[in-house]
């Protein structure tokens, strides 16, 4: 059964305190793995997929990264906007029709 | 692009009605859409697969004759919560696959509903 574990549940930060999101996955032959931003009483927004081990995508403030057994989520010099619940999802390889198991998010608050 | 919408985004409803919500593709056409259920601070858990022109694919647990699915066409997908009660309540968002892929999925907006 596919598993995908976020941490730390809840993270708060200061405006400019630089930190990092993890995003641990087990999952019987990877397809992708998905990072979601998702703001309260709204769908998730797509942010990156990423593929293979070593892959790195970039985007504004964020950078996200991957090995074969986990998923980071690097945030630079946060502002008070990129306060939002923060989603990791993998998509196994042979799964029909692109399932996406959900991790159960990280709640990311910056404080101005 | 890749704009999915849903309809309505808040509904009320008394307990033994049924509701319908809509899922709408915008730009683009989505042989596949997804339907999920989200609680409180909890994450997203599939409830089922939805393609074009064929029956839905429920996941374990999902009742199907209470959680009808149509996908009627490549831009719309609908979901009808029939005979609703209270532990119904929750919020319901679909997703669609953009591009012959199936990598990106595309989220609405979401549908709050409330059983009385």
């Amino acid at each position: 059964e596919d598993q995908v574990t976020q941490s730390p549940e809840a993270l708060r930060l200061q405006e400019g305190e630089s930190s990092s999101l993890n995003c641990s996955y087990t999952v019987s032959g990877l397809r992708g793995l998905f990072w979601y931003r998702q703001d309260p009483g709204k769908g998730p927004e797509f942010l990156f997929t990423l593929y293979s081990a070593g892959e790195e995508k970039e985007k504004e403030r964020l950078k996200a990264t991957l090995t074969k057994k986990e998923s980071f989520l690097h945030i630079t010099a946060p502002k008070p906007e990129d306060s939002a619940t923060y989603l990791c999802a993998v998509q196994a390889g042979g799964t029909s029709y692109g399932k996406l198991t959900f991790g159960q998010g990280t709640i990311l608050t910056v404080h101005p | 692009g890749a704009v999915v919408s849903q309809h309505p985004s808040r509904v009320i409803c008394k307990s033994g009605t049924s509701v319908k919500i809509e899922c709408r593709s915008l730009d683009f056409q989505a042989t596949t859409m997804f339907w999920y259920r989200q609680f409180p601070k909890k994450s997203l858990m599939l409830m089922a697969t939805s393609n074009e022109g064929s029956k839905a694919t429920y996941e374990q647990g999902v009742e199907k004759d209470k959680f009808l699915i149509n996908h009627a066409s490549l831009t719309l997908s609908t979901l009808t919560v029939t005979s609703a009660h209270p532990e119904d309540s929750s919020f319901y968002i679909c997703s669609a696959i953009a591009g012959a892929g199936w990598n990106e999925q595309f989220f609405g907006p979401g549908t709050r509903l409330t059983v009385l």
